[in-house]
């Protein structure tokens, strides 16, 4: 079946710009979280939906990063005023249930900010 | 001290060596235990859950230390096909997974 999906693959942008990213969960899956990885660097959560409960979003760096998820299925994470050390693949992930199911990952988004 | 931590590597093995390598975690309450396998560009895919007795899966052993507040990961008989980021992962509280920073195996002929 299809797995996990993000758009655009890559993206490049110019300082102070906005940008969305979008992520496709696996149908019926009602977790989905947002990462970013930095180049050579672990994975950094961003924020977690479970459902129709309010998000957890204590990974969010600044509010300039801000996420929502429509419907209970796809996500999109905005990031306002893009600075150059928000350049880092944007990974999202869904899972089934509760966080101690396997976590199926998308390709990522590649952000780079000039 | 970071909630998850990982020997960033890289471990330089010999095809058909042996190695180990751990991760350590702050949190005592911590529940769930996992390791997932990064490639070289590509997203991260589960390789196995780590149970409380410890498990294997083919040439791949896990190990919980509760007491030491470790995981560890052995891989018996490497491949070339091994070589990759391997991403410690810990569920604390919540749903939240926490990702070390990964350790970097390469298999070398």
């Amino acid at each position: 079946g299809a797995g996990v999906s993000q758009s655009p693959s890559n993206k490049v942008t110019e300082k102070g710009k906005d940008v969305e990213l979008r992520c496709d969960p696996i149908s019926g899956h009602t977790a989905l979280y947002w990462y970013r990885q930095s180049l050579g660097q672990g994975l950094e959560f961003l924020i977690y939906f479970q459902g129709n409960s309010a998000p957890d979003k204590s990974g969010l760096p600044s509010d300039r990063f801000s996420a929502e998820r429509t419907g209970g299925s796809v996500s999109t994470l905005t990031i306002q005023r893009t600075q150059q050390e928000d350049s880092a693949v944007y990974l999202c992930a869904s899972s089934p249930d509760r966080g101690d199911y396997e976590q199926y990952f998308g390709p990522g988004t590649r952000l780079t900010v000039t | 001290r970071k909630e998850v931590e990982q020997d960033p590597g890289p471990f330089n093995v010999p095809e058909g060596a042996t190695v180990a390598f751990n991760c350590t975690y702050s949190n005592s309450a911590s529940q769930s235990f996992f390791w997932y396998r990064q490639d070289c560009r590509k997203e991260p895919k589960l390789l196995m859950s780590v149970y409380s007795s410890g498990n294997e899966d083919g040439r791949f052993t896990a190990q919980l230390n509760r007491a030491s507040q470790y995981i560890s990961l052995l891989i018996r008989d490497s491949k070339l096909s091994d070589s990759a980021t391997y991403l410690c992962v810990v569920n604390a509280a919540g749903n939240k997974l926490t990702f070390g920073g990964g350790t970097r195996v390469l298999v070398k002929p």
